[in-house]
């Protein structure tokens, strides 16, 4: 069975705090992806690693920073929380290579206030 | 970048009741999957479809890849089918591909 685990499935923060996402997956899988969910704007990609210490900007990538010193370990980092980080977040893996499955963790809901 | 179209954007269905949810997408691709966002909202994976056809219990989906389409069929469905239903491709080839989504279908199931 795939797993992926998130730190968190829910979260309150205030404004202005650094706040950690972790996402951990046990597959072995060389990408690994945070997504932000929002009503009425589906799901936007944040950053994406194709390998350690490796990373890219996705499509929403201003407010986050992003750390993955093993493998199966992807962290999403808000340096300084604001409200309009309040969302839905979403890591997800797959193996390297386009015509492979990718697998989503449970989510981390979000709420800065 | 490649563009994502499902309809309908909402679905109501009676209990026991049969749909069809349709994916366009604008060019061709190496991947394509369904996925199913439960109430919770965790992406379930149905179906890796980037061609032919597949079915798992009450699921089956067909991918056309020539006429750039996807459907997703349900049947007999139930009140745990509702949900919102995803879409997504990739067209990129190498080892850094990424999935683009569509917006969702949203189905309720009433009992």
């Amino acid at each position: 069975d795939v797993k992926v685990t998130q730190s968190s499935r829910y979260l309150v923060k205030r404004t202005g705090e650094k706040v950690f996402l972790e996402c951990v997956q046990d597959m072995d899988h060389e990408n690994m992806f945070w997504y932000r969910q929002d009503p009425g704007l589906g799901l936007r990609l944040i950053y994406f690693s194709y390998d350690v210490k490796m990373k890219e900007k996705g499509d929403i990538p201003e407010g986050y920073s992003v750390s993955r010193e093993k493998k199966e370990r992807f962290s999403l980092i808000l340096e300084s929380a604001s409200t309009n980080q309040t969302s839905m977040y979403l890591c997800a893996h797959k193996a390297g290579g386009p015509a492979y499955e990718q697998y989503f963790g449970p989510g981390t809901r979000l709420t800065v206030t | 970048g490649i563009q994502v179209e499902q309809s309908p954007p909402d679905l109501i269905l009676q209990e026991g009741a049969n749909s069809t949810l349709r994916c366009n997408f604008s060019d061709s691709v190496n991947n394509l999957q369904w996925f199913h966002q439960n109430p919770w909202g965790q992406l379930i994976n149905l179906f890796y479809i980037p061609s032919g056809t597949k079915q798992n219990g009450r699921l089956s989906a067909t991918t056309v890849a020539t006429e750039r389409y996807s459907l997703l069929y349900i049947s007999s469905s139930q009140t745990t089918d509702s949900g919102v239903y995803f879409c997504a491709v990739s067209g990129e080839p190498g080892a850094n591909s990424k999935l683009t989504f569509g917006k969702g279908i949203t189905l309720s199931v009433r009992p």
